[in-house]
């Protein structure tokens, strides 16, 4: 692993149905976050943690739900899947704030269509 | 309300030439600013901080200007080549009480260099 690893790829799901979008890094990195991406509005953060053991809502966090037991892994979970929840997921990291320098690390993305 | 706007209409030049893409926001203080480049079906990979201080950033043939009067940001390609076609992203780093430093992104431009 190097970098941000994410799974799946691709995903088709019905409506109604539950699912967990996998994110780990392989950096150490404190910060993670997760982002949706949708044409014409770029990328919206949805969840973030800036340390393990805790977690903060972003933009557009309804729906979704986050974890960060360790600092390797951050999941996203939909409990209740919509269409509206049709979208790339980007998961992202970062040593901190004040020291981004190198930016954020991405994720290859998972591309989930609910129908 | 607070806004990131980059060039909505794609962006066409021949090679060789120096490419010019915008970044504007409101209501922003933002720390530092970055720009992203993302290919097709990858995830955003980080180019360039420029930090609220700074007037002015250089990469081998990128460079980055910041004018936290108009509140702008200019990226350069210069001396283009096909091979410089993507979308760029450009991000504000900002502080938010409460959550921490975050990185609020624009909705991209797509650039695309001619042979």
């Amino acid at each position: 692993i190097a970098g941000i690893t994410q799974a799946p790829t691709s995903q088709i799901l019905a409506a109604g149905r539950r699912m967990t979008l996998r994110c780990t890094q392989d950096m150490r990195h404190n910060a993670m976050y997760w982002y949706r991406q949708d044409l014409g509005l770029g990328l919206r953060l949805i969840h973030y943690s800036n340390t393990a053991g805790t977690t903060g809502k972003g933009e557009v966090p309804d729906g979704y739900s986050v974890s960060r037991a360790n600092t390797d892994d951050f999941p996203l979970t939909l409990a209740s899947a919509v269409p509206s929840q049709t979208s790339v997921y980007f998961c992202a990291s970062s040593d901190s704030f004040r020291q981004s320098s190198i930016g954020y690390t991405f994720g290859s993305g998972t591309r989930l269509t609910v129908v | 309300s607070q806004k990131i706007e980059q060039n909505s209409e794609a962006l066409n030049i021949q090679e060789g030439k120096t490419a010019t893409l915008t970044c504007n926001y409101t209501n922003y203080s933002p720390a530092y600013l970055q720009w992203y480049r993302q290919d097709p079906g990858r995830g955003p990979v980080f180019l360039l901080l420029i930090r609220e201080n700074e007037k002015e950033k250089r990469k081998e043939r990128l460079k980055v200007t910041f004018d936290t009067t108009l509140k702008q940001s200019l990226f350069h390609i210069t001396a283009s080549q096909p091979a410089d076609s993507a979308t760029y992203l450009c991000a504000l780093g900002v502080w938010i009480y409460n959550q921490g430093g975050k990185l609020i992104f624009g909705q991209g431009t797509e650039l695309s260099v001619k042979p």
